[in-house]
């Protein structure tokens, strides 16, 4: 059993659309981290959430973290192929070290 | 940048070949990483060192070996390994504590042969 399920596991869509992607758990969290990952590189960070309720926005995207701390969404409005990568939720590591995960949400964005 | 390198971005080698991948992090943070990530499968995370302690190891096998001399340097040596360890490896590096971010290197495209 995965601690974030993220959904849906792939999504190809034409520039322009709007799309919203979700990381869900059933487990209290701290903060909340989105990584873009592009194919061959590293994952980069896009933000932390940090407070239950909590809306952070960057350019297009926009991300929410739940009211109570177990789940996120990333909406990205107006999609670009340059958004196109593999969007991958994370929580820790914190004190344990021991950061988590999910298996991401792999976009791709047509012309 | 990410303020984490990561060399050689690409490595080729045999089964029988022994070669080392390096990690260098100049955020001055105190925990380090390495994860493979292979196609269509998780992030997978391999070893955490922290203070130069390694503080986990994810049941990874004796032919792939870490070493963290320092805070700033991180290597992954390998050794007779199989066609299926080829992945992208990963590291990254973190403040550590009750930091929750991770901050990662461009990766190494292993294959084996």
């Amino acid at each position: 059993t995965q601690l974030l399920e993220q959904s849906p596991q792939f999504l190809s869509i034409q520039e322009g659309e709007n799309l919203t992607v979700y990381c869900n758990s059933s487990s209290v969290f701290s903060s909340l981290q989105w990584y873009r990952q592009e194919p061959g590189e590293g994952p980069v960070l896009l933000v932390t959430v940090v407070t239950g309720g909590e809306v952070k926005k960057l350019k297009r995207l926009t991300f929410q973290f739940g009211d109570a701390r177990k789940d996120s969404s990333l909406h990205i409005t107006a999609a670009q192929p340059g958004d196109t990568g593999l969007y991958l939720c994370a929580v820790g590591p914190g004190g344990s070290y021991i950061p988590t995960f999910g298996r991401g949400t792999s976009l791709i964005v047509h012309p | 940048e990410t303020g984490v390198t990561q060399t050689p971005r690409h490595l080729v080698m045999g089964m029988t070949n022994k070669k080392s991948l390096k990690c260098e992090q100049h955020l001055g943070h105190n925990a380090m990483y390495w994860y493979k990530q292979s196609a269509k499968k998780p992030l997978e995370l391999m070893f955490v060192y922290s203070l130069e302690e390694r503080v986990e190891n994810n049941s990874v096998p004796s032919r792939f070996s870490p070493e963290c001399p320092n805070s700033s340097h991180l290597f992954l040596h390998l050794h007779t390994l199989q066609p299926e360890d080829s992945a992208l490896y990963l590291c990254a590096s973190s403040q550590g504590g009750s930091a929750d971010t991770q901050y990662f290197g461009p990766g190494t495209r292993l294959t084996v042969l």
